[in-house]
């Protein structure tokens, strides 16, 4: 069975640009997590999706974050305009009510 | 409010013991268990509810302490592929905010 599916792996982007990040998640799953990690902080909650419905995004750093969920099997994360302390390892994750959130590889954003 | 864990780091031979725990200010209801290898994003490795049993497998297993809000994580004879950081994620309420805060992590090394 496919895992997460996250895209891309890797970005590398002045600062100023705008950066998408997407994200797959497993089909049938109706929780969607989008994580921000650094060695800082560790691995932070950024928003997540119930029924492709945002629940709770209080850990989205400012404005210059969005994140949508059009439908159940696509969602994007936005930064807009990015800073160079945005830079990070974002990770997707879903999974069902209560149950073990699956990850996936992550998008390692660098940002000059 | 993010759960602290500890230790930080720990450093054991092939077969030793460890114990890593995980504790929150706050009355949980759940904690989850993951692992992280460097560069991998995090796996599932077990949940324990408010009220539960403990909970292992093989040689990994887990218990929650709900009169001090804590969890520990057993590692026994350990393996070089237990290798990576142990995070705990905890739960503050069932119900349909499923949203979990992870602590920030013990690195644990197992060398030959």
């Amino acid at each position: 069975d496919a895992g997460v599916i996250q895209s891309p792996r890797h970005e590398v982007t002045e600062m100023g640009q705008e950066v998408t990040l997407r994200c797959k998640p497993i089909s049938g799953h109706d929780y969607l997590f989008w994580y921000r990690q650094t060695m800082m902080r560790g691995l932070e909650l950024l928003i997540y999706f119930n029924n492709n419905v945002p629940i709770d995004d209080s850990g989205m750093p400012e404005d210059r974050f969005s994140a949508k969920m059009p439908n159940a099997s696509f969602s994007t994360l936005k930064i807009q305009p990015s800073e160079p302390r945005d830079s990070a390892v974002y990770f997707c994750a879903s999974s069902l009510y209560a149950q073990p959130q699956h990850f996936g590889d992550g998008t390692r954003l660098s940002i000059l | 409010q993010q759960p602290v864990q500890s230790p930080q780091a720990v450093i054991l031979r092939e077969g030793e013991d460890a114990v890593i725990n995980c504790s929150s200010s706050k009355a949980l209801y759940s904690v989850h268990w993951y692992r992280q290898k460097h560069g991998e994003a995090p796996v599932f490795l077990m949940i324990l509810l408010k009220g539960g049993e403990q909970k292992g497998h093989e040689k990994i297993s887990a218990s929650f302490n709900e009169k001090k809000q804590q969890s520990s994580l057993y590692l026994t004879a350990s393996q070089l592929s237990y290798s990576g950081t142990y995070f705990c994620g905890t739960e503050l309420s069932g119900g349909s905010n499923y949203k979990l805060t992870f602590g920030k992590g013990t690195l644990l090394t197992v060398n030959p």
